[in-house]
């Protein structure tokens, strides 16, 4: 079946550092790759979409500047939580969709947890 | 304006008990829905879908639209049950454009012994 890895599983870093996530598919293609983020005991909120040779779309609230999102190959989307602050602090996690019969599928990653000191 | 609702953060039930979790949905459109699950200390997977109306671990949900509701079903909890399951909707990305998937808040399904 599809899978998705996600590179670090756990980070920890100081305050106004940056951090890179990586998201890969391992097995299938992926156009389209989602981040998200969850809080503990909440739900997964949706930060960007990421579309693989064009610019990332962010849903409203989330700051383009701070998140940036990179997908350059059909395989691989990268988040870099920029001068990163405690309140950045959460679990990532990404998805990609991929084409499973006749139907689209997201596929979700294990989870990056960023502790931000 | 899109949004999933799961009004009830845990569901305890008895092994044997019916079992409903309850999802209703606002979209402008004909979204597709799903329902996730995620066992202790595992990713996110997809459990069902609408559109393929099939049962997976017993678990089964419709599509009502007149109530906008996708409730998940399974007549008899078992243990292994026990997880947290969020409702999720997708579709066209409204303002921001694009698809994305928006995710309801979970409910904690406990099945007691």
């Amino acid at each position: 079946g599809a899978v998705v890895s996600q590179h670090p599983s756990w980070v920890i870093c100081k305050s106004g550092t940056s951090v890179k996530i990586e998201c890969r598919s391992l097995d299938f293609q992926a156009t389209t790759m989602f981040w998200y983020r969850q809080f503990p005991k909440q739900s997964l909120m949706l930060m960007a979409t990421s579309n693989e040779g064009s610019k990332a779309t962010y849903e409203q609230g989330v700051e383009k500047d701070k998140f940036l999102i990179n997908h350059a190959s059909l395989t691989l989307s990268t988040l870099t939580v920029t001068s990163a602050h405690p309140e950045d602090s959460s679990f990532y996690i990404c998805s990609a969709r991929a084409q499973t019969g006749v139907a689209d599928t997201q596929y979700f990653g294990p989870g990056t947890r960023l502790t931000v000191l | 304006a899109q949004r999933v609702t799961q009004p009830e953060k845990l569901l305890s039930v008895f092994k044997g008990a019916p079992v409903e979790l309850k999802c209703n949905y606002s979209y402008s459109g004909s979204p597709e829905l799903f329902w996730y699950v995620q066992y202790s200390r595992q990713r996110l997977q997809l459990l069902l879908r609408h559109i393929s109306r099939e049962s997976i671990k017993g678990f089964t949900a419709d599509l009502n639209k007149g109530e906008t509701s996708f409730h998940l079903k399974k007549p008899f909890a078992q243990e292994e049950d026990s997880a947290m399951y969020y409702c999720a909707l997708s579709g066209p990305g409204g303002d921001t454009g694009g698809f994305k998937t928006i995710f309801g808040a979970g409910t904690r399904l406990f099945v007691k012994a």
